[in-house]
C-alpha cells in the first residue's frame, strides 16, 4: 500500500536554529498538508498546498514557517528560527483530491518528532 | 474558528464491552471523516460520511452522521485490545482547500 514517507523521524535542535522537515507524498496525490500534534493533544492544521502554492494556512503558520515542493516529489516544511513551543510531532499528509464537496481520506506519514532545546 | 467537540475524552472498557464516541458541531458540516491513531502512531483514515443520516459499517465499527449534519458518532461493538487508540473526528473546514479540523479525540483503553 502506498505510503507517505517522512524524514527524519526525530530531530533535536537548539532554540533559534533552522530545521527542515521532509516528506515524500504519495505519487498520484495532488493535495499536501502539514499538521502538528503537541504531546497528548489534538492534531492541528498548519498548511495546505495545491498546484505548487499554499491554499490555506493557519494562524500558527507565521512568517517563521515556509513550505516548498522543490522537485515534484519532496514536500518540505522549514522552520526558520525554532522556539521551545515548536516542539511537537509534525505530520505530513497527502490526499488524492480536496475540497468540501468531494473529500478524500488523508494518508499521513509517520511523523517527525521535533524537540527544541 | 470552526470547532468540533468530541466526548468523552477518555474511555476505559473491559474487552467485549461496547464503546461509543460522539462528535458535535455548532455549524452544519459538509462531510466528516474519522481517524484512528494508535499510541505512538499516526492518524489512519477510517471512513468519510457525506449524507444526512448516513450510516456506514466496517466490521464491528458503525459510523453515523446526524440528520442535521451537525453531529456524528462512532460505535464499536464488542471491543478488542486491538481497538486501543485515539479516535478523532475531522470535518472539512468551511474553506474549499481540503483542510480538516480535528476534534480533541477520544482515547480508548481496553482491559483484557
Amino acid at each position: 500500500e502506498p505510503e507517505v514517507t517522512q524524514t527524519p523521524s526525530h530531530q533535536v535542535t537548539q532554540m533559534g536554529q533552522e530545521v527542515i522537515l521532509r516528506c515524500v507524498p504519495i505519487s498520484n496525490h495532488l493535495y499536501f498538508y502539514w499538521y502538528r500534534q503537541i504531546l497528548g493533544q489534538k492534531v492541528e492544521f498548519l498548511v495546505s498546498f495545491y498546484n505548487n502554492e499554499i491554499s490555506e494556512k493557519s494562524e500558527i503558520f507565521d512568517d517563521q514557517f515556509s513550505v516548498e515542493r522543490p522537485d515534484g516529489s519532496n514536500f518540505t516544511l522549514k522552520i526558520r528560527s525554532t522556539k521551545l513551543e515548536d516542539s511537537a510531532m509534525y505530520f505530513c499528509a497527502s490526499s488524492e483530491g480536496g475540497g468540501q464537496g468531494i473529500g478524500y481520506g488523508y494518508t499521513f506519514g509517520s511523523g517527525t518528532r521535533l524537540t527544541v532545546v | 474558528g470552526q470547532q468540533v467537540m468530541q466526548i468523552p475524552q477518555y474511555q476505559h472498557v473491559q474487552e467485549g464491552e461496547d464503546f461509543t464516541t460522539y462528535c458535535n458541531s455548532s455549524t452544519t458540516l459538509s462531510n466528516i471523516q474519522w481517524y484512528k491513531q494508535r499510541p505512538g502512531g499516526h492518524p489512519v483514515f477510517l471512513i468519510q460520511l457525506v449524507k444526512s443520516g448516513e450510516v456506514k459499517k466496517q466490521k464491528r465499527l458503525t459510523f453515523q452522521f446526524g440528520e442535521a449534519k451537525k453531529n456524528s458518532s462512532l460505535h464499536i461493538t464488542a471491543t478488542q485490545t486491538t481497538d486501543v487508540g485515539t479516535y478523532f473526528c475531522a470535518p472539512h473546514g468551511s474553506s474549499n482547500t481540503g483542510k480538516l479540523i480535528f476534534g480533541q479525540g477520544t482515547t480508548l483503553q481496553v482491559k483484557p
